[in-house]
């Protein structure tokens, strides 16, 4: 079965980074695009972007330019998501999630807390 | 960029009620909507894609319609897992917006 398994929970100081990953198993990965959405506590859902897990090309949604960075080692069919020069509000849990063209996010991870306080 | 709008921000029903969420987007998006429900503390789940389409094991008294720029997400009678906020989201193309979302409690 299709499964998305993040890493656990970070606690960072300000002007940290972290690296969130998401291991996919149970289908091709290169097959189907990943996505990224963070939820701050309290919040709703926003869209992070996404990645081309065939070619590796990511597109960041506004909001999320320059200190966040989507990557991926098809070799171990692991997504990351890497945050520079963390702040306070980048408090949230983050998600991964299965992008199926033409059906929306089908399958997600279980998030992960990022947690930034000095 | 296109905007969803969501309403009402919450509702409040008894079980066994009919109820009804809507979400508008600015722009025209054919039927490439998806609904989603998130209860507390949990992850976000498909419920409905293609506006209309119900994802294999969701229960059938969840329904979505619509096209365009106006679409309804229905719960036919309302239990109480269904507690949950209800998120519509738009993936016709980048960016692929939520909506803010709505709660559902029980009254």
């Amino acid at each position: 079965q299709v499964q998305l398994v993040q890493s656990g929970s970070e606690l960072k100081k300000p002007g940290a980074s972290v690296k969130v990953s998401c291991k996919a198993s149970g289908y091709t990965f290169t097959t189907y695009a990943m996505t990224w959405v963070r939820q701050a506590p309290g919040q709703g859902l926003e869209w992070m972007g996404w990645i081309n897990t065939n070619t590796g090309n990511p597109t960041n949604a506004q909001g999320f330019t320059g200190r966040f960075v989507f990557s991926l080692d098809t070799s171990v069919n692991t997504a990351y998501l890497q945050i520079s020069s963390l702040k306070a509000e980048d408090t949230a849990v983050y998600f991964c999630a299965r992008y199926v063209n033409g059906h929306g996010f089908d399958h997600w991870g279980q998030g992960t807390l990022v947690t930034v306080s000095s | 960029d296109i905007q969803m709008t969501q309403s009402p921000s919450s509702l409040s029903a008894s079980v066994g009620d009919r109820v009804s969420i809507t979400c508008r987007a600015s722009q025209g998006i054919s039927n490439y909507l998806a609904w989603y429900q998130q209860k507390p503390g949990k992850v976000p789940k498909l419920l409905i894609y293609a506006a209309s389409t119900l994802q294999s094991g969701v229960p059938s008294r969840f329904s979505g319609s619509g096209s365009g720029t106006d679409f309804t997400l229905t719960i036919s009678s309302l239990q109480p897992e269904d507690v949950a906020t209800y998120y519509c989201q738009k993936y016709n193309s980048a960016p692929w917006t939520f909506g803010q979302g709505t709660k559902v409690e029980i009254k």
